[in-house]
């Protein structure tokens, strides 16, 4: 069980590229998340989804992308990288509340260290 | 409160100390409060999830308390080990938010041997 994984663990790109962060994982998770984390700053939710072909926008959405084909899959997709992107990005996974007996416990993957010059 | 929010921002301590910090959330629409251990260079991990007023929880030498009433959450950590360095998050769960979390900004704890 390999739980929450993530590719790649390290990235720099150029201003106005594009790339995917990949994000499985094997738990049979209904919900995922993509967070990402800044110097100094908490997790802020990008975007997430409660199952497949489902997603909405979290707090900071703006030049992002996502997708929900699969249970296990949540790509999380840059189109034009910009500065301000340079971050920490964490996916993870939860079961949905009704079925982990009331509780939503997040399970992190590694995360990608994103670097945007 | 509106936000998620935890004090102190940072800690040192010595090896053996015992200390505590605090989150404050929002006590309205309550469902359930998290914590999380975040190592540098790792990925945050579960502590405890707790969801009843009066509720607390421990997982060895760590402990948490929850009022949900005035909207707080005590994490306790008994003899504070060079191991037990970390980020520890707190995050609110409210009813409506369809296991959306909103982290605070963590205190950084550091155990000096």
């Amino acid at each position: 069980n390999a739980g929450v994984t993530q590719t790649p663990k390290f990235r720099i790109l150029k201003i106005g590229q594009s790339m995917t962060l990949q994000c499985t994982q094997d738990m049979n998770h209904n919900y995922m998340y993509w967070y990402r984390q800044d110097p100094g700053m908490g997790l802020k939710l990008i975007y997430y989804s409660v199952g497949a072909g489902i997603t909405d926008k979290g707090e900071v959405p703006n030049g992002y992308n996502v997708s929900r084909s699969t249970t296990e899959d949540f790509p999380l997709r840059l189109e034009l990288a910009a500065p301000s992107q340079t971050s920490v990005y964490f996916c993870a996974s939860s079961y949905s509340r009704g079925l982990a007996g009331g509780t939503d416990t997040q399970y992190f993957g590694p995360g990608t260290r994103l670097t945007v010059l | 409160i509106l936000n998620v929010e935890q004090s102190p921002q940072s800690l040192h301590v010595q090896e053996g100390d015992s200390t505590n910090f605090t989150c404050s959330f929002p006590s309205s629409n309550f469902y359930a409060l998290h914590w999380y251990r975040w190592e540098t260079a790792k990925s945050p991990e579960a502590l405890f999830v707790m969801t009843l007023n009066g509720d607390e929880k421990k997982k060895g030498r760590i402990s948490a308390t929850l009022n949900t009433k005035e909207g707080y959450s005590y994490l306790y950590i008994k003899g504070s080990q060079p191991e037990d360095s970390a980020t520890y998050l707190c995050a609110s769960d409210p009813e409506t938010s369809g296991s959306r979390l909103t982290f605070g900004e963590g205190t950084q704890l550091t155990v000096n041997p």
